[in-house]
């Protein structure tokens, strides 16, 4: 099963709306990420947030990591149609060797209506 | 090149063929990563290349899919015999060893439809 899993799997908000989606993981990471993909693009990076961190922003996102309960919450404030896409968590698993691989979560596809 | 370019953007080929799809990573990004997204779906990771490390192919499906990637840049990903359950979006990615080298710097993707 994914490494990641994110809830909801579809959310649809007006604009002005504050738009939360969460990430569910089950082994202990070296930092988690959130990614933004546009229908029928590659995905974006949006947001890094270390083991170590409890909270992290960047403009209108808001990232919390609970490490105790194996969970992320991003939170996208005051949302605009533009912010419609789906959105992937990926946890950075610790492997030997000196690299890092990303498990991605299936996504929550997020619509946000004028 | 500025970012990550994937050839060709769509493929449409026929069950039985077999087809390459290529990934030009972002100039001087040591790790390449290919993933394959079906309809709606997660990524599924396929295989990872560091420098001149052994490939990481413990994501590929079968022994009908396979990837190069040569002189450290541009990679190929080979798939033969198609079927049609090969049909999905295969993405490709890269990151640097230096600094945040966590983070994947996409293409756009191949498009494959197998009919």
């Amino acid at each position: 099963s994914q490494q990641g899993e994110e809830d909801p799997q579809a959310l649809s908000i007006q604009e002005g709306e504050n738009a939360t989606m969460n990430c569910s993981y089950k082994t202990s990471i070296n930092n988690l990420q959130w990614y933004r993909q546009n229908s029928g693009r590659g995905l974006v990076h949006l947001i890094l947030i270390r083991s170590n961190e409890r909270e992290k922003h960047s403009g209108r996102l808001r990232v919390t990591l609970d490490t105790s309960k194996k969970s992320s919450s991003l939170l996208i404030t005051a949302s605009r149609a533009a912010d419609t896409a789906s959105y992937f968590c990926a946890t950075d698993l610790m492997f030997s060797g000196g690299y890092n691989k990303l498990i991605f979560g299936a996504g929550t596809r997020l619509a946000v209506h004028p | 090149g500025a970012g990550v370019s994937q050839s060709p953007s769509n493929k449409v080929t026929e069950k039985g063929k077999d087809v390459e799809l290529r990934c030009d990573p972002i100039s001087g990004h040591t790790a390449l990563y290919w993933y394959r997204q079906s309809l709606g779906q997660g990524l599924e990771f396929l295989i990872y290349f560091q420098g001149n490390s052994a490939p990481d192919k413990s994501g590929l499906p079968s022994d009908r899919f396979s990837a190069e990637r040569t002189g450290g840049s541009v990679s190929t990903l080979t798939i033969q015999r198609t079927q049609q359950e090969d049909s999905a979006v295969y993405l490709c990615a890269s990151s640097s060893m230096e600094g945040e080298k966590n983070i994947q710097y996409f293409g756009a993707g191949t498009r494959l439809s197998v009919l």
